[in-house]
């Protein structure tokens, strides 16, 4: 079992440039979720999702887009990068409201 | 408005001795209740939790503690090891919360050999 990767593990984006993370997770789970992590505030929610097909909006959706096609992926847009999206990645995954297994990172950089 | 907070940003304790987390909340929905453990360059990972019927949960060396009225909890390592040097992370949900879960700012544990 690989869990929860993550896909890419570095990028650096110029402003106004666009990208697309991806999370996939092999544990069956119904839960979905991506977070970002800044020094200083902890884990923050962006989106998540509770099943294929459906998102919802979590603490800070601003500038972001996801897609939960299938239920093993879930996918983080950003269609056009700021500086202030620089910032580590974090997806997740969890079977109902219990502990949530998360992936390595993804260390972003928007210049 | 940080629903989750833990007020000390680091913590250094001498191998063998008990570490002491802390974390306090405001949302009085609260009713779940987990910490986390990150290393350096990795995801977190899950520690252990609590809900919101029990005031303590054990496991191993790592117990939690909660307390409703203050909205507190606590972690409590006994002994601490070097290798439990990490980041912390306490973290909350609760029905009405849809899902979500909220994250403190997370404590950095050094254990001293």
């Amino acid at each position: 079992n690989a869990g929860v990767t993550q896909t890419p593990k570095f990028r650096v984006l110029k402003t106004g440039q666009s990208m697309t993370l991806l999370c996939a997770q092999d544990m069956n789970h119904e839960y979905m979720y991506w977070y970002r992590q800044d020094p200083g505030m902890g884990l923050r929610l962006i989106h998540y999702s509770v099943g294929e097909g459906t998102t919802a909006k979590g603490e800070v959706p601003d500038g972001y887009n996801v897609s939960r096609l299938k239920k093993q992926n879930f996918l983080l847009g950003l269609e056009s990068a700021a500086p202030s999206q620089t910032s580590v990645y974090f997806c997740a995954s969890s079977s109902a409201m219990t502990e949530q297994f998360f992936g390595p990172g993804t260390r972003l950089t928007v210049l | 408005d940080q629903q989750v907070k833990q007020n000390s940003p680091s913590l250094s304790v001498q191998e063998g001795r008990i570490s002491i987390l802390n974390c306090d909340y405001t949302n009085s929905m609260f009713d779940y209740f987990l910490w986390y453990k990150k290393y350096p360059a990795e995801g977190p990972t899950f520690l252990i939790s609590i809900s919101s019927i029990k005031d303590k949960n054990e496991d191993g060396r790592f117990t939690v503690f909660l307390n409703k009225s203050a909205k507190h909890l606590s972690l409590h390592i006994v002994p601490s090891q070097p290798g439990d040097s990490a980041v912390y992370f306490c973290a909350a949900s609760a029905e009405a919360t849809g899902n979500q879960f909220y994250f403190g700012t997370g404590t950095s544990l050094t254990v001293i050999p």
